[in-house]
């Protein structure tokens, strides 16, 4: 089945780095957009980044602009989101999901949890 | 950057009808998604394009958008519908991000 499966979270100290992945299966990975969003505790979603299929469009909310790297391995159906510099208001539940530009997003992983935290 | 206001909540008793709000500057020229999500849980895409529904989603889930306001519209309310809701569009006007609303806690009472 359709299915997207997050990794890499943990608790990191400020200024520390993490990089998580999202596994994909049951879908041909490489036709779609993908995107991270976060959701800090006991806050709303936050869109943090979105990576063409091809993995040539790129974009960034400016929260993490300049500290997170997204990218994408079609050949191992995987997605990542490098996290450099990380402060305390990184803190949150990590999602991977299927879309991203004009479509929703309509297939989601369970999150992985990134404390950062001294 | 490109705003998107909801309430913070809605309240409607089992088998009315609960709308929900997402107010954005011109938000009828933009497509509209809507999320469910309930406590633990990912959240799960409920209404897209302003008004498709994914498969296995419920008729009584449908959207609406027009001017500047979008809503999402839950007939005959069931006590497994509360739960957290977000719109959501893609803001190709400027900077091509993705914005999510505040989100509304919907209550079944």
């Amino acid at each position: 089945q359709v299915q997207l499966v997050e990794s890499g979270g943990g608790l990191v100290k400020p200024g520390g780095s993490l990089r998580l992945s999202c596994a994909a299966s049951g879908f041909t990975f490489s036709d779609y957009y993908m995107s991270w969003i976060r959701q800090a505790p006991g806050k709303g979603l936050e869109w943090v980044s979105y990576i063409s299929s091809s993995g040539s469009t790129i974009y960034y909310a400016d929260s993490v602009k300049g500290r997170f790297t997204i990218s994408r391995d079609n050949a191992k159906n995987s997605l990542y989101l490098q996290m450099n510099s990380l402060r305390a208001e990184d803190t949150a539940v990590y999602y991977c999901a299927r879309g991203g530009q004009l479509t929703g997003m309509d297939v989601w992983g369970q999150g992985t949890t990134v404390t950062v935290s001294s | 950057s490109y705003v998107l206001t909801q309430p913070p909540s809605v309240s409607v008793a089992p088998g009315q009808t609960a709308r929900i709000t997402c107010g954005g500057n011109n938000i009828g020229s933009k497509s509209v998604h809507w999320y469910q999500q309930k406590p633990g849980q990912a959240p799960v895409l409920v209404v897209y394009d302003d008004s498709d529904r994914p498969s296995g989603i419920p008729e009584r889930f449908s959207g609406s958008n027009s001017g500047n306001t979008a809503t999402l519209t839950i007939s005959r309310v069931e006590a497994g519908d509360e739960a957290d809701y977000y719109c959501q569009v893609w803001d190709s006007s400027s900077d091509h991000h993705v914005v999510f609303g505040g989100g509304t806690k919907l209550t079944v009472l």
